[in-house]
């Protein structure tokens, strides 16, 4: 079983409408960070958590260390935002590495 | 200021041959750290560097091997290249490697 789950895999969005991306992880961290990653592989951090929320524009990442889960949300999406997301944990341990990464959620926005 | 720049973007090699891939951090970071990406496994860690030092390393056969230099600017070098080896390699440089990261661009290759 992957130390760092994601849901959706895919997900196809119309434009205007609210999206929601699970992350779930089980192992102990430090910190959680949210990666954006589009076609021609550049990775951009979106946000470190490691508790609470955060905001930047229209994205919004939660997280509750107690259900080791994490949720980003954009707000009104657009189709710039099509894009893979990713979530990656570092461990509390520093043990097997500084990040360990989810699968990624492929996100599409239609016009 | 300047973003990670990483070295060449995309390379082709043959099975058997060595590979050195490059990497620039931001100005000022000391932590330098490399992943391998491939359709199969999705990113994985390879290994990280802080003020010339490894202080960590992912599961990655003794092929992979890598060094960081006074300046920060870090290398990864691949040997006895395999088919598998294809993979964007992306590094990723933070302050103090707690914190934040910037990505690199990443370098593309592909081994045939």
């Amino acid at each position: 079983k992957n130390e760092v789950e994601q849901s959706p895999q895919n997900l196809t969005a119309q434009e205007g409408e609210f999206i929601t991306i699970n992350c779930s992880y089980s192992v102990g961290i430090s910190a959680l960070h949210w990666l954006q990653q589009h076609p021609g592989g550049g990775i951009v951090s979106l946000f470190m958590l490691s508790s609470g929320k955060k905001k930047h524009g229209r994205l919004i990442a939660t997280i509750n260390i107690q259900e080791k889960h994490s949720s980003l949300h954009i707000t009104a999406s657009h189709p710039r935002d099509s894009a893979v997301y990713i979530c990656a944990v570092r461990r509390v341990d520093g043990s097997q590495g500084n990040l360990i990464f989810g699968k990624g959620t492929k996100l599409s926005v239609k016009p | 200021k300047a973003g990670v720049t990483q070295t060449p973007r995309y390379l082709i090699k043959t099975r058997g041959q060595q590979v050195t891939l490059s990497c620039s951090p931001i100005s000022g970071h000391r932590s330098v750290s490399w992943y391998q990406q491939t359709p199969g496994q999705g990113l994985q860690f390879l290994f990280e560097y802080f003020s010339e030092t490894q202080r960590n390393k992912g599961n990655f056969p003794g092929r992979f091997s890598g060094r960081q230099f006074s300046n920060s600017r870090s290398e990864m070098n691949v040997s006895t290249l395999e088919l598998g080896d294809s993979a964007l390699y992306l590094c990723a440089s933070s302050s103090q490697g707690n914190y934040g990261y910037t990505f690199g661009s990443g370098t593309r290759l592909t081994v045939v």
